[in-house]
């Protein structure tokens, strides 16, 4: 059973800071890892992928990466209230194909 | 460049009936994937299209199928409704269908079964 695994959270953080977000995959064969944020009542909204290990940045945001560690990382800087929201971590299924697995997902609360 | 549409928006049966989403993705997307999104179990992938034809299946009963035109848009199909069906129904398309294409989410389907 190919699993992702997130803490539910919620994961509260004051507005500027940095908000780290953790994910964990099962399956050594992923080959692609995607971040969507979810506002509640919305569809899912890709802010980031990565493929490769090491970090990757984007804006705000930084994707990071360790295939060895089979764990990817999500992190905001100077996080603002309105990235509250619901963070899901995707994997491909490591098919051929588009099939995702996802993560429970994480809350993120930011204060102002 | 319009994005991937879902129609409709919000549907409410009864247990027994049966129901048709449609989804059609973003132009030049040719792979459509359906995902099931619930409290509980949170986004399920329930199937992948790419020209035309299924590649993917997750673990669903035979209750829900679909299919995928020629022109890329694609519908699914849940027969003999139960209650446990109610749920948020995603679509989602990518450009080509490989493992590295990024996937890109509609609005989504509300199916309430009563």
């Amino acid at each position: 059973q190919k699993e992702v695994e997130q803490n539910s959270g919620p994961l509260s953080v004051p507005e500027g800071a940095i908000a780290s977000l953790n994910c964990t995959y099962s399956d050594r064969g992923s080959q692609s890892f995607f971040w969507y944020r979810q506002y509640s009542g919305k569809s899912p909204e890709l802010i980031m992928f990565i493929y490769s290990n090491g970090d990757k940045e984007d804006g705000r945001f930084t994707a990071q990466l360790n295939k060895a560690s089979q764990y990817v990382s999500l992190l905001i800087r100077d996080s603002q209230p309105s990235d509250s929201a619901t963070y899901l971590c995707a994997v491909n299924g490591g098919q051929a194909g588009t099939a995702l697995i996802f993560g429970k997902g994480t809350t993120l609360s930011v204060s102002s | 460049k319009a994005g991937v549409t879902q129609t409709p928006r919000y549907l409410i049966k009864t247990r027994g009936q049966q129901v048709t989403l449609s989804c059609s993705p973003i132009s030049g997307h040719r792979s459509v994937s359906w995902y099931q999104q619930t409290p509980g179990q949170g986004l399920q992938f329930l199937f992948e299209y790419f020209s035309e034809t299924q590649r993917n299946k997750g673990n669903f009963p035979g209750r829900f199928s679909g299919r995928q035109f020629s022109n890329s848009r694609s519908e699914m199909n849940v027969s003999t409704l139960e209650l446990g069906d109610s749920a948020l129904y995603l679509c989602a398309s990518s450009l080509v269908g490989t493992n590295y294409n990024e996937q890109f989410f509609g609005p989504g389907t509300r199916l309430t079964v009563l």
